[in-house]
């Protein structure tokens, strides 16, 4: 696609349940991101696959936090058992890049999740 | 390991206003600096970078140089445009690893017709 597309857009959840979160990157993009952003900060980094590879997964709060890329394209960020401190932004990104990244990513518009 | 500090917002100028945000990095050695842009309801976007000491990155009216001397990356725009009201981060690679990016907390920049 044209960009990086995530669904849903917003998502209530009320505590304990889980909930899957998705991640369409650019088409042929090799590296794919999660971020966290809680509201009034920066994202922070959850998680990185280069091609279905998960290579870094030193971000994730707690092991309630699971990614995947099974055929190394779309991701699923799924969060078990939802706590309120779960509600955030949900951002992802992707780049054609396996190295540096000098040119940046280029990011989705979000999951807001909301846990209540 | 890396970080970035972010002048604090909110900011709030007229149109056609100067504007300068300012950022200051912590880093090992000399990795790229980049500035994203955030406006309301989407995801970041990549509004400029620089990737060695003195070089300045610019985009849309923006400008940010890299200074090595005093570890800084502001942003600056000579006259602002309502349409420039979004936020703002400034980012750098993560120590350790050149993939993931450290942001700052973000700058709100609100211009007024």
């Amino acid at each position: 696609g044209a960009g990086v597309s995530q669904s849903p857009r917003y998502k209530v959840a009320k505590r304990g349940q889980d909930v899957a979160l998705r991640c369409d990157p650019i088409s042929g993009h090799v590296s794919l991101f999660w971020y966290q952003q809680a509201l009034g900060q920066g994202p922070e980094f959850l998680t990185y696959f280069q091609n279905e590879a998960q290579l870094d997964k030193s971000g994730l709060p707690s092991d309630r936090f699971f990614a995947e890329r099974p055929e190394g394209s779309v991701s699923t960020l799924k969060i078990q058992r939802t706590q309120q401190e779960d509600s955030a932004v949900y951002l992802c990104a992707s780049s054609p890049l396996t190295g540096t990244y000098a040119n940046g990513y280029t990011f989705g518009s979000g999951t807001r999740l909301t846990v209540v | 390991g890396n970080s970035v500090t972010q002048m604090e917002g909110p900011v709030t100028l007229s149109e056609e206003a100067f504007l300068t945000i300012n950022c200051t990095y912590t880093a090992t050695g000399y990795p790229s600096l980049f500035w994203y842009v955030q406006y309301p309801g989407e995801g970041l976007q990549l509004l400029l970078k620089a990737t060695k000491a003195d070089d300045k990155g610019s985009n849309k009216g923006f400008e940010a140089t890299y200074r090595k001397e005093t570890t800084s990356f502001h942003l600056e725009k000579g006259s602002v445009q309502v349409s420039d009201s979004a936020v703002y981060f400034c980012a750098l690679p993560s120590s350790g690893s050149a993939r993931q990016l450290t942001f700052g907390s973000g700058t709100q920049l609100t211009v007024l017709p």
